[in-house]
């Protein structure tokens, strides 16, 4: 049974901060991986994806991928409370196949 | 991305009784998507509709229980039946595009939060 782990939070910063997101994956053969954001009562929105190891940096946002240690990482620069959302990471249910297990989400709270 | 269009937007509905979700993208899809987000859980897949073929169901999730209709590329329909209180959940339409990496990228609709009473 493939997992997707992800601390339930609520992760609590200050403005101004970096907020670290993580998530961790049983799959060793996942390729892609996604974040999605999901504000309160809306639907999840794509946010990032990222498939080599390393750092992917879209503006305030860097995803941070580890496949030998099997976890992926989203990191909010200049956290914002327009920022506070729950934050879910999904990972590849098969190769090669467009079923994604989402984990549970983080959900994050940006303090004024 | 696809813009898609989602309706009711929520509901309150007798138990026993049946609720069909629209789904409509502004553009034309091979794979459409159908999942469940119960309170304070995950999103967990119910089915893939395919133009012109039956849905995919998930295991955990069957056809007489969750019909799905997909009469052509931008359309789909989800009818959740004989509901329970348990059926109380979010139901969510969604596309997916291939990005860089070959993953696929859900765009979602807005959702139904269906409430069984």
């Amino acid at each position: 049974q493939k997992e997707v782990e992800q601390n339930s939070g609520p992760l609590s910063v200050p403005e101004g901060a970096i907020a670290s997101l993580n998530c961790t994956y049983s799959d060793r053969g996942s390729q892609s991986f996604f974040w999605y954001r999901q504000y309160s009562g809306k639907s999840p929105e794509l946010i990032m994806f990222i498939y080599s190891n390393g750092d992917k940096e879209d503006g305030r946002f860097t995803a941070q991928l580890n496949k030998a240690s099997q976890y992926v990482s989203l990191l909010i620069r200049d956290s914002q409370p327009s920022d506070s959302a729950t934050y879910l990471c999904a990972v590849p249910g098969a190769s090669g196949t467009y079923k994604y297990i989402f984990g549970t989400g983080t959900r994050l709270k940006v303090l004024a | 991305s696809a813009v898609i269009s989602q309706k009711p937007s929520r509901d309150i509905c007798q138990r026993g009784t049946s609720l069909t979700i629209q789904c409509q993208v502004d553009s034309q899809v091979t794979m459409m998507f159908w999942y469940r987000q119960q309170p304070g859980q995950s999103l967990t897949l119910i089915a893939t509709a395919n133009q012109g073929s039956e849905a995919t169901y998930e295991s955990g999730f069957v056809i007489d229980k969750f019909p799905i209709s997909r009469p052509n590329l931008t359309f789909s329909t989800l009818t959740v039946s004989n509901m329970s209180p348990e059926d109380s959940s979010i139901y969510l339409c969604s596309v997916a595009r291939v990005t860089e990496g070959s993953g696929y990228g859900y765009t979602f609709g807005s959702g139904t939060r269906l409430t069984v009473v």
